[in-house]
């Protein structure tokens, strides 16, 4: 079973550079999520998207953009990347929302930006 | 202060041992808790929900005390592959999950 299925594993950016994180479900999910973890500081949300058609920010969402594309998929985008964003991104969804329905989550993308 | 915190660890124990773990959330209006575990360069995976009158799974038992504002993770007669990060999750509003840092636990043979 493929679950949460996201991409790249790993990138590296130079400052400035764009690049999108691409994020697809097949357990169709409604809700889907973008998060961040650094060292010491949990996982912190940056979009989340409760169904098709509707896109939310979440705890973090300067410097990036989202796209629920389809049910299945849902994008990150980095318009312009710092060296703060080096970070790793977690996709993820539930079926519902997150209060009572278990979070699946993607293997991780390692982003570094330079 | 952050909203959900943990005591980061790393917590050392030998196997066999009995370790426990505390959360703390500040938003009173907390609804739904949970406890995941992540292992090292691993996404996150559900542990156990985290119920009212506390609930047991396996060597697992984990406690709310919602006057107090924490919630606990009991782990008894631990194993080498109990050693993992422990999240602490709280829901307050809707969709929005909350996780604390984590907690590191090692269990040393």
């Amino acid at each position: 079973n493929a679950g949460v299925t996201q991409t790249p594993k790993f990138q590296v950016l130079k400052t400035g550079q764009s690049m999108t994180l691409q994020c697809a479900q097949d357990m169709n999910h409604n809700s889907m999520y973008w998060y961040r973890q650094d060292p010491g500081m949990g996982l912190r949300l940056i979009y989340y998207s409760a169904s098709e058609g509707t896109t939310d920010k979440g705890e973090v969402p300067n410097g990036y953009n989202v796209s629920r594309l389809n049910k299945r998929e849902f994008s990150l985008r980095l318009e312009s990347a710092a060296p703060s964003q080096t970070s790793v991104y977690f996709c993820a969804s539930t079926e519902t929302g997150g209060a009572t329905s278990t979070i699946y989550f993607g293997e991780g993308s390692w982003l570094t930006v330079v | 202060r952050k909203e959900v915190e943990q005591d980061p660890g790393p917590f050392n124990v030998p196997e066999g041992a009995t370790v426990a773990f505390n959360c703390t959330y500040s938003n009173s209006a907390s609804q739904s808790f949970f406890w995941y575990r992540q292992d090292c360069r691993k996404e996150p995976k559900l542990l156990m929900s985290v119920y009212s009158s506390g609930n047991e799974d396996g060597r697992f038992t984990a406690q709310l005390n919602r006057a107090s504002q924490y919630i606990s993770l009991l782990i008894r007669d631990s194993k080498l592959s109990d050693s993992a990060t422990y999240l602490c999750v709280v829901n307050w509003a809707g969709n929005m999950l909350t996780f604390g840092g984590g907690t590191r636990l090692m269990v040393k043979p």
